[in-house]
């Protein structure tokens, strides 16, 4: 069983549509962590988030870290063909580990 | 290096033989973690090793997976007597410190036939 699972799994929507993946977990985590990971290559990291309630924006990329920090959501406005990839959530423990979470394939049509 | 080197880029063995996948971590990062991924899905969490200490290997699946890690650089990664079930990427990362910016390297697509 994973720790953090993400919904939803695929989504597949037109350029200019707004989206939202959820990771939640019954952890509390330290941080938590999106990446985004393309075909081929290994995930880079997007945000990290910290404090409980936080959130963070990275141009059209709003991610939320819940109040309790066990769940987190990313959100996207006017999804364009670039932003296709498979996004990770991450969350850290005390003793620095890291837990993927199931990941959203997203599929950006234009 | 620049970034996290992984090799082979891909694998293709037979079921039975043993093969060892290499990561080579960005120079001066204390942590290191082999992760698996099956196409298009998460990763599972499979060993992390943290400067000297000992590592967890809490995520490796059996007792055919092995792993160490040189000199506090590189490492290998090796699986014993393949299964098809073993067939997957296998991505390394690395880390300043542990719990902090993870950075990955391309993988190794494995592939048992």
């Amino acid at each position: 069983t994973q720790l953090l699972e993400q919904s939803p799994q695929f989504l597949s929507i037109q350029e200019g549509e707004n989206l939202t993946v959820y990771c939640n977990s019954s952890s509390v985590f330290s941080s938590l962590q999106w990446y985004r990971q393309e075909p081929g290559e290994g995930p880079v990291l997007l945000v990290t988030v910290v404090t409980g309630g936080e959130v963070k924006k990275l141009k059209r990329l709003t991610f939320q870290f819940g109040d309790a920090r066990k769940d987190s959501s990313l959100h996207i406005t006017a999804a364009q063909p670039g932003d296709t990839g498979l996004y990770l959530c991450a969350g850290i423990l005390t003793g620095n580990q890291f837990y993927f979470g199931t990941g959203t394939s997203l599929t950006v049509i234009p | 290096g620049a970034g996290v080197s992984q090799s082979p880029s891909n694998k293709v063995t037979e079921k039975g033989k043993d093969v060892e996948l290499r990561c080579d971590p960005i120079s001066g990062h204390t942590a290191l973690y082999w992760y698996r991924q099956s196409l298009g899905q998460g990763l599972e969490f499979l060993i992390y090793f943290q400067g000297n200490s000992a590592p967890d290997k809490s995520g490796l699946p059996s007792d055919r997976f092995s792993a160490e890690r040189t000199g506090g650089s590189v490492s290998t990664l090796t699986i014993q007597r393949t299964q098809q079930e073993d067939s997957a990427v296998y991505l390394c990362a690395s880390s300043p410190t542990g719990g902090t910016e993870a950075f990955f390297g391309q993988g190794t697509r494995l592939t048992v036939v």
